[in-house]
């Protein structure tokens, strides 16, 4: 079946520091990728979303490629902000279903 | 908008007790599912509806009863909980159509059960 993992937090990273968390599924066909993100105390949001293979999602500073070659999603930013501190979450929906399979998540704490 | 509501925001059970936790959306989304979020674990779908009238189980079904009487609601019942249902529940709700559609999610309730 369908499934996604990512890499274990915590990532801890200075302010200004290069971000990179690392997804990667397993699907058939051609599922649709997210990466979402849970700030403290709240709900899940939607980051950024990539429906077919090379295309590139970006949102706030982050960005993530969809490789259909590495069945790969990682998650990118050039300089994080104490304000990222927030765990987030990979996840799929496969290409003929509504259900939104998760990673495990991976927690990211930015210090000043 | 208000989006996706839950309510309660926290509850406390004691073993064997029941409840419903509500959820509601505004924006006329056809599809509306249930998670649990546990430490290390992501989210894992409980149950999910893609109309008022239709229900179906997701990857954890088993202590959770569902119901879609109307397009906005979406409870969830336990009908005998158990301390294995300690967990934080969310809501979601997204359009039809296509399956890159976005989920809005709800702010949780967290469930203790004693």
């Amino acid at each position: 079946g369908n499934s996604v993992t990512q890499m274990e937090g915590p990532v801890t990273l200075s302010e200004e520091a290069f971000l990179t968390i690392n997804c990667t599924y397993t699907a058939t066909g051609y599922p649709s990728l997210f990466w979402y993100v849970q700030y403290p105390g709240e709900g899940l949001q939607l980051l950024l979303k990539a429906t077919k293979a090379d295309d590139k999602g970006s949102n706030k500073g982050f960005e993530a490629t969809y490789r259909k070659e590495t069945t790969s999603f990682h998650l990118e930013k050039g300089s994080v902000q104490v304000s990222d501190s927030a765990v987030y979450f990979c996840a799929l929906r496969g290409d003929s279903s509504y259900k939104l399979i998760f990673g495990s998540g991976t927690r990211l704490l930015v210090r000043p | 908008n208000a989006g996706v509501t839950q309510t309660p925001k926290f509850q406390v059970l004691k073993t064997g007790q029941s409840m419903t936790l509500q959820c509601a959306q505004d924006m006329n989304h056809e599809y509306m599912s249930w998670y649990r979020q546990d430490p290390g674990m992501g989210l894992r779908l409980i149950h999910y509806s893609v109309g008022a009238g239709i229900t179906d189980q997701g990857e954890v079904p088993n202590g959770y009863n569902v119901s879609r009487s109307t397009t906005e609601d979406f409870p969830l019942r336990l009908l005998s909980a158990a301390p294995s249902q300690t967990s934080v529940y969310f809501c979601a709700s997204s359009r039809s159509g296509v399956t890159y559609n976005e989920q809005f999610f709800g702010p949780g309730t967290r469930l203790t059960v004693l």
